[in-house]
């Protein structure tokens, strides 16, 4: 019931174009929902997250889609850049024996070709 | 500010070797987790901490040992180091008020022969 599924395990776009990456979830506990970028060699890093309240939320040329009724949501990356070009990971929050845990799905390793 | 830092950076042990990773934090920040990575898996949460001296177990404890003597310090250890444990460790922590961005450390890629 603690799973986040993520979908396409990975993806390839050219330059300019619009990358869309899935999520789902069973739980409806959760009430928090962060995207997490990780490049090669690093840890991952905050990107852009959105609560259930809201259904979209833009950051530049990123942007988070909220469904709740289908418990689902999904990061859109507009003019994709080669610089983009990382693996990226949905994640749901859930509060938990004093804190929130965050539950992170597969990952999603995204190429932007030149 | 460092953030968070990992030590070491890579670390190579026998099968039923020990060893301790470390993690620090200088943001005083109250919960601290360790999570594993492995090909395909995402992160799993292995252990966390929301203060000194407290300490609870996440997905995938097994094997895995941790205290929390300070705020800033949150070791990891393997007490018989197993090939399953052959993955990229990342330590991160966040501050326990509404909801908390996890900062990441740089990560330890451990390899068990």
């Amino acid at each position: 019931q603690q799973q986040v599924k993520q979908s396409p395990q990975s993806l390839i776009v050219q330059k300019g174009g619009i990358s869309i990456i899935n999520c789902a979830y069973e739980n409806t506990a959760f009430d928090y929902f962060p995207w997490y970028q990780q490049f090669p060699g690093k840890g991952p890093a905050l990107l852009i997250a959105i609560r259930p309240d809201v259904s979209e939320k833009k950051e530049g040329r990123f942007t988070i889609s909220f469904n709740k009724s289908a418990k689902q949501f999904s990061l859109h990356i507009m003019d994709s850049q080669p610089g983009d070009s990382a693996t990226y990971f949905c994640a749901a929050s859930i509060y938990q024996g004093g804190s929130e845990k965050l539950v992170f799905g597969k990952g999603t390793k995204l190429t932007v070709n030149p | 500010n460092a953030g968070v830092t990992q030590t070491p950076k890579f670390q190579v042990l026998k099968t039923g070797q020990s060893m301790t990773l470390q993690c620090a934090q200088d943001m005083n920040h109250e919960y601290m987790s360790w999570y594993r990575q492995d090909p395909g898996m995402g992160l799993r949460l292995i252990h966390y901490s929301v203060g000194a001296g407290i300490t609870d177990q996440g997905e995938v404890p097994n094997g895995y040992n941790v205290s929390r003597s300070t705020t800033e310090d949150f070791p990891l250890r393997l007490l018989s180091a197993a090939p399953s444990q052959t993955s990229v460790y990342f330590c991160a922590s966040s501050s326990l008020a509404g909801y908390n961005e996890q900062f990441f450390g740089p990560g330890t890629r451990l390899t068990v022969l």
